[in-house]
């Protein structure tokens, strides 16, 4: 059974550029969270899905940055326009239900550099 | 709305002796979960132990265990036997029974010297 998948691993864009993350959950997930984890600090939610809904993004600016998570295919973060201050790693986890028993299974994360 | 805080940004501890990993936390709700993860230097989140508000005994992981005090709304994270492979960032986080996001702290580095 294959964990959480995010790719790329690493992403180097320019300012000003479109930064497209991917997540695929594990399966049998229908939970898909988004997490950014700035230089030295901890994770800090942005955005939650389940299968074709946003249930809650108040995490996520509202500016540049969007979420979906479409009936086929993996959970998209996208980030329009990057600044500097996007660079971060970013973490997407899943999980089987909202049970707070359930701990979030998290994928390895992607590096995203803005140069 | 979840507070954790880690108030350790920094340990050592030598190798095969044990070390107790501070985190407290806040929240309103009556029902809620404790997380354990580490992070090493390459970067991914690896689930360590989970403690539920209502478990009446300690969790543990092998060598990892919860020493929770709700009353103190603490749950430190105790790692015994530290092995070199221990180095890493730890962070603690919380869920509300009604959330679904997780609050996490600022971590603490610990480093496992020979």
């Amino acid at each position: 059974n294959a964990g959480v998948m995010q790719n790329p691993r690493h992403l180097v864009r320019r300012r000003g550029q479109e930064a497209r993350l991917r997540c695929s959950p594990m399966k049998g997930h229908s939970h898909v969270y988004w997490y950014r984890q700035l230089p030295e600090e901890g994770l800090k939610f942005m955005v939650y899905l389940q299968k074709e809904n946003i249930i809650d993004e108040s995490g996520m600016p509202k500016e540049r940055f969007s979420a979906e998570f479409p009936k086929e295919g993996p959970s998209i973060l996208r980030i329009q326009q990057v600044v500097r201050g996007d660079s971060a790693a970013y973490f997407c986890a899943s999980s089987p239900s909202l049970a707070s028993y359930n701990e979030q299974f998290f994928g390895p994360g992607t590096r995203l550099t803005v140069l | 709305a979840q507070k954790i805080t880690q108030t350790q940004p920094g340990m050592f501890v030598q190798e095969k002796e044990a070390v107790t990993l501070d985190c407290t936390y806040d929240t309103s709700d009556q029902s809620y979960g404790l997380f354990w993860y580490k992070q090493p230097s390459s970067g991914e989140m690896i689930f360590l132990i989970y403690q539920g508000s209502y478990d009446e005994q300690n969790a543990t992981e092998g060598r990892y265990s919860l020493n929770f005090q709700k009353a103190r709304k603490s749950a430190n994270l105790v790692i015994s036997a530290s092995q070199l492979g221990d180095s890493a960032m730890y962070f603690c986080a919380m869920r509300g029974s009604n959330d679904y996001k997780l609050s996490f702290g600022a971590g603490t580095t610990v480093t496992v010297r020979a």
